[in-house]
């Protein structure tokens, strides 16, 4: 597609519920980036695919969350036993540069994905 | 560990003024520093960056940035705002010499621009 693309734009789920976000990087694009942003603040790096290899999770807040990106395209971001801390909203973003100790591309994002936790 | 500071929560401008949003940084090596804009239920949009070379970068819709080694900084100037300008602001840094090649993001900066 022509940008990056996330889906569910919102989603409201139940403390407990395991939830599923989707995102769909620009046609190409070697590297794929999750953060979460809270209201107010910026975004806070969550973890980093080169292609379907994780290179980097340090960002992810504890072993409920997990990412995966098996063809080194579409990216999942999955929260397992939501709580309500999770509520935030969820950025995607993608960039051409692939080689990590060099890059210096900018990142293209999502517009997000909003999960709210009750 | 690299960071980067928005001392300024929320800038205000009258349309027609010049309009600066402030961005400092701290890394070890060399920066790679870049500026988004975010509109309402929007994602962020890249303006500019600065990699090497000169130290004032232009990009896009008329904003432009200076790069200053000595005081770490990455201001965001423009010479006449206009109110659909009005957003939030988020200056960024990667640096791959030696912090991090992931982009690290200051809380932003919301720029309103007055009629």
């Amino acid at each position: 597609g022509a940008g990056v693309s996330q889906s569910p734009r919102y989603k409201v789920t139940k403390r407990g519920q395991d939830v599923a976000l989707r995102c769909d990087p620009i046609s190409g694009h070697v590297s794929l980036y999750w953060y979460r942003q809270a209201l107010g603040q910026g975004p806070e790096f969550l973890t980093y695919f080169n292609y379907e290899a994780q290179q980097d999770k340090s960002g992810l807040p504890n072993d409920r969350f997990s990412a995966e990106r098996p063809e080194g395209s579409i990216s999942t971001l999955t929260i397992q036993r939501t709580e309500q801390r999770d509520s935030a909203m969820y950025r995607c973003a993608s960039s051409s540069s692939g080689v990590g100790a060099l890059t210096t591309g900018e990142l293209f994002f999502g517009e997000g994905s909003r999960l709210t936790v009750l | 560990a690299q960071s980067v500071a928005q001392p300024e929560d929320q800038v205000n401008v009258a349309e027609g003024n010049p309009l600066t949003v402030k961005c400092t940084y701290s890394v070890s090596g060399n920066p790679y520093l870049f500026w988004y804009v975010q509109y309402p239920n929007r994602g962020l949009q890249f303006l500019l960056k600065y990699i090497t070379g000169d130290n004032l970068v232009k990009g896009s819709y008329g904003f432009e940035a200076e790069f200053n080694k000595s005081q770490t900084s990455f201001h965001l100037k423009k010479p006449s705002a206009l109110v659909s300008d009005s957003a939030l602001y988020f200056c960024a840094v990667r640096a791959p010499s030696g912090g991090s090649y992931i982009p690290t993001f200051g809380r932003g900066t919301s720029l309103i621009v007055h009629p």
